[in-house]
């Protein structure tokens, strides 16, 4: 089936620096592919779809300069966190549909990383 | 707007016990339901979903789900529960709005007691 990669599945940084998670699809090509936040024991909340060779879409309420999203190819979008700030703590999932399979398919889910400002 | 109920944060049952994790939604557009399942600290994988056709629906591990349009709901069911059932599950519907998107319920729960 196909599948979805995140890197780095773990990440510690100190307060005020930037850090960037990578999204891959491994075997597809993804021409929009999603990020989501996941705070500890809550649901997982939509910050953006990511668009291949377009601006990103955010969610209301999502600071685009906060969450710089970048999908410069068709199995890569990264997103980063700038300036991060020990509240930008969290899991962040990204996940994409396989255009194979129709865009009314599931999302296939990258592993998560956990994120934390120190 | 769309939007994903899960009535129940956490179900408590005994192993090999029947469990129902109830999912109720609404939505002005015709929308796909999912279950997902969330181990600690890992991504979410697929149980199973409802695109059309059969109502009700078979997944992976032996849960299914029933798809009720009267009642807008997505319940899932196992007949019987075991220990490695214990995690996160989220009920999930995505919806066309000129871009496939996907929103999550609150999430249920699920813990198999010995």
């Amino acid at each position: 089936g196909a599948v979805v990669s995140q890197h780095p599945s773990r990440v510690i940084c100190k307060s005020g620096t930037s850090v960037k998670i990578e999204c891959r699809s491994l075997d597809f090509q993804a021409t929009t592919m999603f990020w989501y936040r996941q705070f500890p024991k809550q649901s997982l909340m939509l910050m953006a779809t990511s668009n291949e060779g377009s601006k990103a879409t955010y969610e209301q309420g999502v600071e685009k300069d906060k969450f710089l999203i970048n999908h410069a190819s068709l199995t890569l979008s990264t997103l980063t966190v700038t300036s991060a700030h020990p509240e930008d703590s969290s899991f962040y999932i990204c996940s994409a549909r396989d255009p194979r399979a129709g865009l009314n398919t599931e999302a296939f889910f990258g592993q998560g990383t956990r994120l934390t400002v120190v | 707007a769309q939007s994903v109920t899960q009535l129940d944060s956490q179900v408590p049952v005994f192993e090999e016990a029947p469990v129902e994790l109830r999912c109720n939604y609404s939505s002005s557009v015709s929308v796909y339901l999912f279950w997902y399942v969330q181990y600690p600290n890992q991504g979410l994988q697929l149980l199973l979903k409802y695109l059309s056709g059969s109502t009700l629906v078979k997944g992976i591990n032996g849960f299914e789900a029933e798809f009720n349009k009267s009642q807008t709901s997505f319940h899932l069911r196992k007949p019987s529960v075991h220990i490695s059932d214990t995690a996160e599950y989220f009920c999930a519907v995505s919806y066309d709005t000129g871009g496939f998107k996907t929103i999550f319920g609150a999430g249920t729960r699920l813990f198999v007691k010995a």
